[in-house]
């Protein structure tokens, strides 16, 4: 079945250093959708970015991504951490076959 | 446009004490979702509807665990002989179609105790 990995659990940042968060997955269909959700305390997740075009940089609110399907890939990037984007951070895919799957989710701690 | 209403938005159990949880999705909406969100395991895929069917329920615990979605505006879910392990937040979300935004409730906390 379909899989994301996110492999880190916490990542802590100075604000003002770049962000980076991983996140690969696994699927037999050729055509998947993949999102970004963020879920900050309290909160519940909302959609952060999506792409299924390959290889287009997808951007929201100072975020950025790139779906590689090369090398199954959809890392998040910001160029400048903020304290507002201390969160949960969970990369989510949609294959085609019904479910949307989710990782286990990346926690960014950002410090001033 | 109220969003994902779930109701309710505590609950505490005792063990082997049967929950029902409420979700009212978004008017328009054909999918439907349950998730099951802990600390360790994440967001758990739990159950999916479209236009109120069944589709897949492959994150069901299935002995004691169901949902239920029986008109458009609400889906239930329920879990029988609970257990402290069920303790989690339970999270209902519907969106267009599952590869457009999913719009998540603010989740039902439930504590088996």
């Amino acid at each position: 079945g379909d899989s994301v990995t996110q492999t880190e659990g916490l990542v802590t940042l100075t604000e003002g250093l770049p962000v980076m968060l991983n996140c690969t997955y696994q699927t037999i269909y050729s055509n998947p959708f993949l999102f970004w959700y963020v879920q900050h305390l309290n909160e519940s997740p909302r959609l952060l970015l999506k792409s299924f075009t390959d290889n287009k940089r997808t951007e929201h609110q100072g975020f950025h991504a790139t779906l590689h399907k090369s090398s199954s890939s959809f890392h998040l990037q910001k160029s400048s951490a903020q304290l507002s984007d201390s969160a949960l951070y969970y990369c989510a895919l949609y294959s085609g076959y019904n479910k949307l799957t989710f990782g286990k989710g990346t926690v960014l701690l950002v410090s001033p | 446009n109220a969003g994902v209403i779930q109701t309710p938005r505590h609950k505490v159990t005792g063990k082997g004490q049967e929950a029902t949880l409420w979700c009212e999705p978004i008017s328009g909406h054909s999918a439907v979702f349950w998730y099951r969100q802990t600390i360790v395991q994440g967001l758990e895929f739990l159950t999916y509807f479209r236009n109120q069917a069944p589709i897949d329920d492959s994150g069901m615990p299935k002995e004691r665990f169901s949902a239920q979605m029986p008109n458009q505006s609400h889906s239930t879910l329920k879990i029988q002989s609970t257990q402290p392990q069920d303790s989690a937040v339970y999270l209902c979300a519907s969106s267009p179609h599952p590869n457009t935004e999913v719009f998540f409730g603010k989740g039902t906390r439930l504590t088996v105790v």
